[in-house]
């Protein structure tokens, strides 16, 4: 089954704790990228990659590290949260380049993170 | 940039009965595509309907149709005999046809809560 998986789903931290945010698909996309959601603001992208070990800044990336060394996985690094970054993050993977610009984004469960 | 504008941030609906989301946009672009999301309380983000830009018909899935206007840059959803299952957040979105880098990403509209009534 072609799917997207993200974990943890649930997360409750404090300030200052590094933590990860794991996702991995297995349809071999080039594309993959991270949003957060937050109420009345949709989703915005904070970083995006597109191929191994190509990655770069989405509209909201501070505080944010992403990491490519596997086509398949694309963590989300948070150094040291911070309660404005309690959100609900999405990974998404696409096919990308000329011609797929109408396929569908996959995306995983979605990471419910709060940081006390 | 392109922006996403979803102008009703709550909607309901009764059971069986049509209800119209609308959205609109801004680019300078002229060939783009669109795309709705639903969005459940299970939070997982569903493709339900998509349009290209350069296709003058209009896109239909179902009970799901949209009104593309590409002059008033608008994109509504109409859902059609609505059902229970309906009930979500709905996000319009936009993605250059550029494929490189940046250009890339999905814009997101803030999106339109859908409440079905029984």
């Amino acid at each position: 089954e072609a799917q997207v998986t993200q974990n943890p789903r649930y997360l409750i931290t404090v300030t200052g704790k590094k933590l990860t945010v794991t996702c991995s698909q297995n349809m071999n996309h080039e594309y993959m990228s991270w949003y957060r959601q937050d109420p009345g603001l949709g989703l915005r992208q904070i970083y995006y990659s597109m191929n191994v070990e190509v990655t770069d800044k989405g509209d909201v990336p501070e505080g944010y590290k992403v990491s490519r060394k596997e086509k398949r996985n694309f963590p989300l690094i948070l150094e040291s949260p911070s309660p404005n970054q309690t959100s609900l993050y999405f990974c998404a993977s696409s096919l990308s380049g000329v011609g797929f610009g109408n396929t569908e984004a996959f995306f995983g469960q979605g990471t419910r993170l709060t940081v006390v | 940039a392109q922006t996403v504008t979803q102008s009703q941030p709550e909607m309901s609906v009764q059971e069986a009965e049509t209800v119209t989301l609308s959205c609109t946009y801004d680019t300078s672009e002229s060939d783009y595509y669109l795309f709705w999301y639903k969005q459940p309380p299970s939070r997982q983000m569903i493709l339900v309907i998509r349009q290209e830009a350069y296709k003058q018909q209009n896109a239909t899935e179902n009970r799901f149709s949209v009104n593309f206007q590409k002059a008033a840059k608008s994109f509504s959803l109409k859902i059609s005999d609505s059902q229970l299952g309906d009930a979500a957040m709905y996000f319009c979105a936009y993605r250059s046809v550029n494929s490189g880098g940046s250009n890339y990403k999905l814009t997101f509209g803030k999106g339109t809560l859908l409440t079905v009534n029984p």
